[in-house]
């Protein structure tokens, strides 16, 4: 079965750094997105990303945030410099297409800021 | 006041009990997820939805368009259903999630 595959799984960073993380999509998928989970809270949208661009931000993604897809496999979610409050649980999602497609999460990576 | 709402945010059952989920939603949505989350973080996709009833395995979902509203069920539950079950609207380009429902199955 196709896998969503991110790295790390794991990041702890020094309040202020930058942080990049990583996200392989199911490779015929073509909508990519980012949520994060604060601990104990509800899952919340990021971004999504078609074409080479975003399609949709909510107001979480502010201009500490970016995406890119640097080549044909990998998207990535950069986090300029982090603040103690971005430290969460990032899940990134793709999926073949918007109506009637389903999406494929990845198992996440959890970001600590110390 | 939350666009997806579910029902109970926590439920303690004993093993081969009926288990039933309920999620409400108040926007236009062209799809309806319902979502596993372990104790580890990872999320597992469990249905998409845009109308009537799917099943897989002991898992079955519903959704009523019109009522705006849908409900999993789980027959036969297991201690390793536990999880937190999530609910979530795919609205345009986004997934709009639910707080999500704790389910703990006792053996």
């Amino acid at each position: 079965e196709p896998e969503v595959t991110q790295t790390p799984s794991h990041q702890v960073t020094q309040m202020g750094q930058e942080v990049i993380l990583r996200c392989v999509p199911i490779s015929n998928h073509l909508y990519f997105y980012w949520y994060r989970q604060i601990l104990g809270q509800k899952v919340e949208f990021l971004v999504s990303f078609y074409n080479n661009e975003i399609s949709e931000k909510s107001e979480i993604f502010d201009d500490q945030f970016s995406v890119e897809r640097p080549d044909g496999s990998n998207f990535t979610l950069k986090i300029r410099s982090t603040k103690l409050e971005d430290s969460a649980m990032y899940f990134c999602a793709s999926s073949e297409g918007l109506r009637g497609y389903g999406y494929t999460f990845g198992s996440g990576t959890r970001l600590t800021v110390v | 006041k939350n666009e997806v709402e579910q029902s109970p945010q926590n439920l303690t059952a004993q093993e081969g009990e009926f288990i039933t989920i309920n999620c409400s939603y108040s926007v236009g949505i062209s799809a309806l997820h319902w979502l596993q989350q372990h104790p580890g973080g990872g999320i597992v996709s469990l249905f998409m939805l845009s109308s009537g009833k799917k099943k897989h395995g002991r898992l079955i979902a519903t959704i009523n368009i019109q009522e705006k509203h849908s409900s999993l069920h789980i027959t036969a539950s297991h201690p390793r259903d536990s999880a937190v079950y999530i609910c979530a609207v795919r609205r345009d380009d986004k997934i709009i999630f639910g707080k999500g429902t704790r389910l703990h199955i006792l053996p």
